[in-house]
């Protein structure tokens, strides 16, 4: 089983209200990821967690701030965004953080902010 | 910085031809590729991968040839079907300590015609 779970699947916010996206997976990994992809575009690294620890940060601003509650669970919390943050979010994870691993990818929470 | 980069944006092929999918990448300190099949609505799907000590890897209908020499890297489905009709990545794992990140391609769409 190689399967990643996100939710919500869709997301519509203010620019003033607070949210949080979800994550789940029950595969063993400890290493786990928040990717931003925009239309038509690649997804881009914004986090990454190895054994439940942050440890990339690509310079994200503060408005997304993750969480990673446990080796399973890995939380993205969305405060005062703005309208170009509107995205979808993709959660993936691998075995380890180190070494060549393959990482797997969740459906992606779809985010509209108004 | 240093990107992996694909030729052609949109691939058009008939149902039942072999598809053929290019990637070029710069950074010579890469050492696994990954291939992701994305669908619209979808996360991206793992295809296939392989690391940086082998120039050829088969999968079921699917093949991918690293070449390090040029830094090419190719995707070859053979007979290919509707169900293929996606957007195709490449990624890139850098083998630099404690920065295992995926980089991704900026991806081809396959259009398969029936």
């Amino acid at each position: 089983d190689t399967e990643v779970t996100q939710t919500p699947k869709h997301l519509v916010m203010g620019m003033t209200n607070k949210k949080s996206l979800k994550c789940e997976q029950h595969m063993g990994h400890r290493a786990m990821y928040w990717y931003k992809q925009k239309a038509k575009k690649p997804p881009e690294l914004m986090f990454v967690y190895s054994y439940e620890k942050l440890s990339i940060n690509e310079s994200v601003p503060s408005r997304f701030s993750p969480e990673c509650p446990n080796s399973s669970l890995l939380n993205l919390h969305l405060h005062a965004l703005q309208p170009e943050d509107s995205a979808l979010y993709l959660c993936a994870s691998s075995r380890v953080a180190s070494g060549p691993e393959t990482q797997y990818f969740g459906p992606g929470t779809r985010l509209l902010v108004l | 910085g240093e990107s992996v980069g694909l030729h052609l944006p949109t691939l058009s092929v008939q149902e039942g031809d072999n598809s053929i999918i290019n990637c070029a990448y710069s950074n010579s300190a890469s050492d696994y590729f990954i291939w992701y099949k994305q669908e619209s609505g979808k996360g991206p799907q793992f295809i296939i991968d392989i690391r940086s000590n082998m120039d050829k890897r088969q999968g079921q209908r699917v093949t991918v040839l690293l070449n390090k020499t040029v830094k090419h890297l190719s995707l070859q489905i053979a007979a290919t079907q509707p169900g293929d009709s996606a957007v195709y990545f490449c990624a890139e794992n850098i083998g630099d300590t404690g920065r295992r990140a995926l980089t991704f391609g900026s991806g081809t769409r396959l259009q398969v015609q029936p």
